[in-house]
């Protein structure tokens, strides 16, 4: 069965530091890995997703992710943090059991703190 | 730009009423998806759709029913309300097989 484990509920860096945000996944067939965002009060955003292409992906707002099939991670990165990035992030695997209705499956999430 | 709307951001219901929430896409997705959030337990899937008038458990479907006469709108039901449904609920919707969902900004319900 396919799962998410975000290693950390909450994350605090400072401005300007590397981002880091820890995902592990369990899938037993080649998986499409998403990282959503959260802010206050709003729904979650697609910050960027993996689908077997590159393994190095990019995303919105300076973010990336690289796909590590050996350490079955999907670790989540930005080089300098900004206190706009302040939010809950995703991460989030297909389940293949359900192709027709691509249900994914989620992580607990992260919380990301900026100090300024 | 692909656009989820729910019908309300906050709403107050009491013990035992019976509450609709209502979810409504305009990019033809075939699949439909509701979720409640709580702190430290992530999305969970409530129900799911993947045409009209189809529909699917989830993860936690109990004390919830779900609508899809239409392929734009998935609507979520809660027979009798109760305390422990209060909570944060997210709709979303995809195209199938892209596995890419669009959130809605959610409806923050209490039940009093």
């Amino acid at each position: 069965a396919q799962s998410v484990t975000q290693l950390g509920s909450h994350v605090s860096v400072s401005e300007g530091a590397l981002v880091l945000l820890r995902c592990n996944y369990s899938s037993s067939v080649p998986p499409y890995l998403f990282w959503y965002v959260q802010y206050p009060n709003q729904g979650l955003q697609l910050l960027l997703k993996y689908t077997s292409a590159a393994t190095l992906v990019k995303g919105i707002n300076g973010f990336e992710a690289e796909f590590k099939k050996s350490e079955t991670s999907f670790h989540l990165t930005k080089p300098s943090a900004h206190m706009s990035d302040a939010a809950e992030y995703f991460c989030a695997v297909s389940d293949p059991g359900y192709s027709s209705a691509s249900k994914i499956i989620f992580g607990s999430g992260t919380r990301l703190s900026i100090r300024p | 730009d692909v656009k989820v709307t729910q019908s309300s951001r906050y709403l107050v219901k009491r013990t035992g009423e019976k509450v609709f929430l209502e979810c409504v896409q305009d990019m033809d997705h075939e699949n439909m998806f509701w979720y409640r959030q709580d702190p430290g337990l992530g999305l969970r899937l409530i129900y799911f759709s993947y045409d009209v008038k189809m529909k699917e458990k989830g993860d936690i479907p109990e004390g919830y029913s779900v609508s899809r006469e239409k392929k734009e709108r998935f609507s979520l039901i809660l027979e009798s309300a109760s305390t422990n449904q209060t909570s944060m609920y997210l709709c979303a919707s995809s195209f199938p097989q892209t596995y890419e969902q669009y959130f809605g900004p959610g409806t923050r319900l209490t039940v009093t």
